[in-house]
C-alpha cells in the first residue's frame, strides 16, 4: 500500500519563528501536495510539485514556501510563522492524471503561539 | 472557477438507517469526482471515484452516481454502522492533468447506537 509519512506529527512554534514540515513518500509518485485542513474550509491546497526540483503555488500559498529536493521528499516552510497558520497540515502524493488517487500522510498539527 | 459544494456540515443518525450526503460541483472540464473519508485523527482515504455519467459506483457498502445533467455526485449508504462515523469529503479533479483536487468543506457523519 502507498506510504506517505510526515514529520513532526505535532509542533508548537512561536510567532515569527521558522517552521519546516517534512514529507516523505515511497510510492515513486511524481506529484506531491501540501494541504491545510481547517474546520469549515475542508482541505485547501498550499503548494504542489510535479517532480524533483519543481514547486507550484496552490490556492493559498501566501506565507508558505515549498521545496522538492528529490522524488521522495517534499517540504513546507513557514519562514515567519503567524498564529493564523495554526492548522493541521497534510501531505499527499499521487500519479499524474485526472483520475489519479491521492494518498495522504497522517498529518502534522501545528500550533503557532 | 471550479468548485465543490457540500451542503450538510453535520449529519447525525441512528445505526441501521440510510444516509445520503450531498455533493454538487461546477467545472468547465469533463468532471472526475471523488469521495474521501477521514476517521478521527487519521488521514483522508479514497472511498470511491467516478467519471462515467449515470453509472453507479460502489465500495464498502457506499455508492454514488455521477449525474452530469445535475452536476451531482451524492454519496449514499442503505444502512449505516457505528464505524461509518467520520468526515466525508467530496472532491473534483480540476481538469489540469492532475494539478490537484478541489475539496468540498466536508460533512461529518455521527452514528449513534
Amino acid at each position: 500500500e502507498a506510504a506517505v509519512t510526515q514529520s513532526p506529527r505535532n509542533k508548537v512554534a512561536v510567532t515569527g519563528g521558522k517552521v519546516t514540515l517534512s514529507c516523505n513518500q515511497t510510492n515513486n509518485h511524481n506529484n506531491m501536495y501540501w494541504y491545510r485542513q481547517d474546520t469549515g474550509h475542508g482541505l485547501r491546497l498550499i503548494h504542489y510539485s510535479y517532480g524533483a526540483g519543481s514547486t507550484e503555488k496552490g490556492d493559498i500559498p501566501d506565507g508558505y514556501k515549498a521545496s522538492r529536493p528529490s522524488q521522495e521528499n517534499f517540504s513546507l516552510i513557514l519562514e515567519l510563522a503567524t498564529p493564523s497558520q495554526t492548522s493541521v497540515y497534510f501531505c499527499a502524493s499521487g500519479d499524474r492524471g485526472l483520475y489519479a488517487e491521492q494518498f495522504f500522510g497522517p498529518g502534522t498539527r501545528l500550533t503557532v503561539l | 472557477g471550479d468548485s465543490v459544494t457540500q451542503t450538510e456540515g453535520l449529519v447525525t443518525l441512528t445505526k441501521g438507517l440510510p444516509v445520503m450526503l450531498n455533493c454538487t460541483y461546477q467545472t468547465t472540464y469533463s468532471p472526475f469526482l471523488f469521495w474521501y473519508v477521514q476517521h478521527l485523527n487519521e488521514a483522508p482515504k479514497l472511498l470511491l471515484k467516478s467519471s462515467t455519467d449515470n453509472k453507479r459506483t460502489e465500495h464498502q457498502g457506499f455508492y454514488a452516481t455521477l449525474h452530469k445533467s445535475s452536476s451531482s455526485f451524492h454519496l449514499q449508504k442503505s444502512s449505516v454502522q457505528l464505524s461509518d462515523s467520520a468526515l466525508y469529503f467530496c472532491a473534483l479533479s480540476d481538469g489540469q492533468g492532475g494539478r490537484a483536487l478541489i475539496f468540498g468543506t466536508g460533512t461529518t457523519v455521527s452514528v449513534s447506537p
